[in-house]
Parts: structure tokens; C-alpha cells; sequence
């Protein structure tokens, strides 16, 4: 079961090319976010998007840049990534960007060559 | 900036056993959560904890918050192979307007 689904599942991409991940929540949720799950890390908040308008841009390199179109669909548009840039990534939604608690899509793994 | 840490980070479980992770928050909480990772799987809520000293419990599940507010613990029961994951805690800051910061996680093996 998961209301938020994300595409691809899985991706290879080299470091020179331009890919974009997906995200889309059928929950009626305000606010959408994107972490990034590496194996010996925590998850790692990148973006925060509320009402559509970002509101969290936790230090994330500009290879990685994010777009809301609406409250349902958030993507990330990805550019000249690195090695090190391969790992889970994860999208969430919640009703509204306080207490409430998120719901996760199954994630993409991205490997980069 | 807050800093949630978790121990341990990986414990192995004899089925049938009990054990309690536990969550340390540097700052004073708003809130906490759980969530927990199958192997290959995404994060998935479990619960939310509010009030100092709240004590939440589902089926073998047993959560708690501490009454400082800036620690949380996980206590199974009866451990099963089904319980088998990664359990993250969550934590949100009014200060940070509620974004939460998760924990490393403590991955769970059973051991049949």
C-alpha cells in the first residue's frame, strides 16, 4: 500500500547526463519532500515543498534542482551528479509541513557510473 | 543544529526475546515519531508521541517519550521474525517549524 508513488524504481545514469525522478501523492497532502538514504547515513532532508512553494533547502548541491508543479507531483531534475551521489531517494508527503506524519514512496535507487 | 541519535545501531534479537532501542534528541522535542523500514522496503509510520512522558502502546509495541522531551524508546516484546527492519525515531522542533530529523535507525535481526 503506499499513496505516494515514485518512477523509475530504479536508475544508471552516467555523470554527464540529465535525468529527472518523479514523484506523485494521491493523499490530498500540502506538502512534499525529498531525503536522501545512503547506506551509512541517516535519511537526509533535501527539500521541503509546501502549497507548491519550497519552503526547506537543507544545503543541497545545485546539480540536484527540485520543481513542484502542483501539490501532487514533485520532481528531481538531476545534473552532472557524482559517485557519490548514488543512493535511495526518497519522496514524502503530509497533510500540512508541521507534525504530521509522512508517508514514503518506495524510492528510486540511483547508481551513478 | 539538532542532532538525533540512536543505539544501538544494530541489535540482534533471539525470537521470542525482548529488547528497547533508544532515541536521544540534543534539543528539547515538539514531537517525536517511529517509523520502520522492512528490508527493501520505505519507511513506514508507526507512531507519534507529544506529551512529556507519554507511554503509547501498540500490540507488542511498547513507545515512550521522555518527560524532558528529548529522548524516546522502543520496547518489543515477544520478539517475531515479522519485527525484522530498521526502526527510525524522528524528531521536530518548534524552532525548526516541526521538520523532522531522523536518527541513524537501529537495524533488527531476528534470530530464528
Amino acid at each position: 500500500e503506499t499513496g505516494v508513488t515514485q518512477t523509475p524504481r530504479h536508475l544508471v545514469m552516467g555523470m554527464t547526463n540529465k535525468k529527472s525522478l518523479k514523484c506523485e501523492q494521491h493523499l490530498g497532502h500540502n506538502a512534499m519532500y525529498w531525503y536522501k538514504q545512503s547506506a551509512k547515513k541517516p535519511l537526509e532532508l533535501m527539500f521541503v515543498y509546501n502549497f507548491k512553494e519550497q519552503t526547506e533547502n537543507n544545503s543541497v548541491p545545485s546539480r540536484f534542482s527540485p520543481e513542484c508543479p502542483n501539490s501532487s507531483h514533485l520532481f528531481l531534475h538531476l545534473h552532472t551528479l557524482q559517485p557519490e551521489d548514488s543512493a535511495l531517494y526518497l519522496c514524502a508527503s503530509s497533510q500540512d509541513k508541521g507534525t504530521q506524519p509522512q508517508h514514503f514512496g518506495d524510492g528510486t535507487r540511483l547508481s551513478i557510473l | 543544529g539538532q542532532q538525533v541519535m540512536q543505539i544501538p545501531q544494530y541489535q540482534h534479537v533471539q525470537e521470542g526475546e525482548d529488547f528497547t532501542t533508544y532515541c536521544n534528541s540534543s534539543t528539547t522535542l515538539s514531537n517525536i515519531q517511529w517509523y520502520k523500514q522492512r528490508p527493501g522496503g520505505h519507511p513506514v509510520f508507526l507512531i507519534q508521541l507529544v506529551k512529556s512522558g507519554e507511554v503509547k502502546k501498540q500490540k507488542r509495541l511498547t513507545f515512550q517519550f521522555g518527560e524532558a522531551k528529548k529522548n524516546s524508546s522502543l520496547h518489543i516484546t515477544a520478539t517475531q521474525t515479522t519485527d525484522v527492519g530498521t526502526y527510525f525515531c524522528a524528531g521536530g522542533t518548534k524552532a525548526a517549524g516541526n521538520k523532522l530529523t531522523f536518527g541513524g535507525g537501529t537495524r533488527v535481526l531476528v534470530k530464528p
